[in-house]
């Protein structure tokens, strides 16, 4: 079966560092996102996007947090100065579009911003 | 986006069925019904969809009343895999933004 994957699966930095963050979504899907989940919090929405441009964005995603799709296969965040709060597992999800979006996540990564 | 409200937790045992209600009074014409499951550092994954009576898949059943202000997902026959939370949400089956709950955090015992 098809599945969302994403690397790393643990990324540790320094605050003020830049990340990226990567994933791989389900060949044939054309959305998009980007999620997070601080532990012991909710999941929440941070970008999707589709025919290579955000669709939609959270408050969270801010000028500190880019998305791109480099090349057929890759999703990437990247967030360009970390802070403390951005700790949190991110998760990447895709879908084949439709009139079911339903979204595939993919297993996360744990982000930890020293 | 329409609220939803479902208990923070449930105990069950193995070999029971577990049905885990959820409330959305304010749920709109447009507006589907959708469970996830979650297991602990993993991402969330899609169990069921409807809109209305019943719908039933390899994994669950999903009860809609005709009023559609709640919902129920059944779990037939839990085994001990089965432990996660199970976020209830409502929305435009269309919308790429999904609007997570606190869910329910199931625990199947032996």
């Amino acid at each position: 079966e098809p599945e969302v994957t994403q690397t790393p699966s643990h990324q540790v930095t320094q605050m003020g560092q830049e990340v990226i963050l990567r994933c791989v979504p389900i060949s044939n899907h054309l959305y998009f996102y980007w999620y997070r989940q601080i532990l012991g919090q909710k999941v929440e929405f941070l970008v999707s996007f589709y025919n290579n441009e955000i669709s939609e964005k959270s408050e969270i995603f801010d000028d500190q947090f880019s998305v791109e799709r480099p090349d057929g296969s890759n999703f990437t965040l990247k967030i360009r100065s970390t802070k403390l709060e951005d700790s949190a597992m991110y998760f990447c999800a895709s879908s084949v579009g439709g009139a079911i979006r339903i979204k595939f996540f993919g297993p996360g990564t744990r982000l930890t911003v020293l | 986006l329409a609220k939803t409200t479902q208990p923070i937790s449930m105990d069950s045992y193995e070999g029971q069925e577990v049905n885990i209600t959820c409330s959305h009074n304010n749920i709109a014409t447009n507006d589907y019904i959708t469970w996830y499951q979650q297991f602990p550092s993993q991402g969330p994954r899609f169990i069921i969809q409807g809109y209305k009576t019943k719908v039933t898949n390899e994994v669950a059943s999903l009860f809609i009343p005709a009023d559609r202000k709640s919902s129920t997902l059944s779990l037939p026959r839990v085994s001990l895999s089965d432990t996660a939370v199970y976020y209830c949400l409502v929305g435009d089956r269309q919308g790429d933004k999904l609007i997570f709950g606190t869910g329910t955090r199931l625990q199947v015992f032996p």
